[in-house]
């Protein structure tokens, strides 16, 4: 049973192209999230969504924007696509986001490799 | 601006040879601090959250610990299967509730 699932695993396209990640998780949690993961390994949360309103929004390119049908999917859309937007993005969710207490793990999906050419 | 920090970036150690893992962080007020497991080509698995300086948590050969300003990761007896990239995060109290990740420390442990 996948708790955080992405398609596709793999997406290589060209330069200019627009393109979604879809992103679904079966926990039953409140919060979703991407993070784009770089050449050098380096995570950076991009967004995250919490009954379907957008909390952080962090200095991504407008370019992206983030799109949840509903509770359990967030989808990531990338329009005009460029060069150093190669990376492998990961989508993630957890229980609820609660203010001034204890803070909920975060569980990652497979990641999408994007490549573009 | 949060900030991690993590040594160091790569270790090698042979099967059985016990270390630890360090990461600094410097946040506006810590909701938590979060360490993941991240094998090649996949997503990071969670480990530990640590939410008070004093606070432990242990699984098999892991035992994360926390101070005001660092987190250590020990590794006890490891085996192969333990070679990953351990990743440190921290989520702050001021509103935000993405994960900001320090660059992870490649751990290999050779048989």
């Amino acid at each position: 049973d996948t708790a955080v699932s992405q398609t596709p695993k793999y997406l290589v396209t060209q330069m200019g192209n627009d393109k979604s990640i879809k992103c679904e998780q079966n926990l039953g949690h409140d919060t979703m999230y991407w993070y784009k993961q770089d050449s050098k390994k380096f995570l950076k949360i991009m967004f995250s969504y919490n009954n379907k309103e957008l909390i952080i929004n962090e200095t991504v390119p407008n370019r992206f924007s983030p799109k949840s049908p509903d509770k359990a999917h967030l989808n990531l859309h990338i329009n005009s696509l460029e060069l150093g937007d190669s990376a492998v993005y990961f989508c993630a969710s957890s229980q609820d986001r609660v203010w001034g207490g204890e803070s909920n793990e975060q569980f990652f999906g497979p990641g999408t490799r994007l490549t573009v050419l | 601006e949060d900030q991690v920090t993590q040594s160091p970036e790569a270790l090698r150690l042979q099967e059985g040879e016990s270390s630890s893992l360090n990461c600094s962080y410097t946040v506006s007020g810590l909701r938590g601090l979060f360490w993941y497991r991240q094998d090649p080509g996949k997503g990071p698995e969670f480990l530990f959250t640590l939410y008070s300086a004093g606070e432990e948590k242990e699984k098999e050969r892991l035992k994360a610990t926390l101070t005001k300003k660092e987190s250590f990761l020990h590794i006890t007896a490891p085996k192969p299967e333990d070679s990953a990239t351990y990743l440190c995060a921290v989520q702050a109290g001021g509103g935000a509730d993405g994960l900001t990740f320090g660059k992870g420390t490649h751990l290999i442990i050779q048989p």
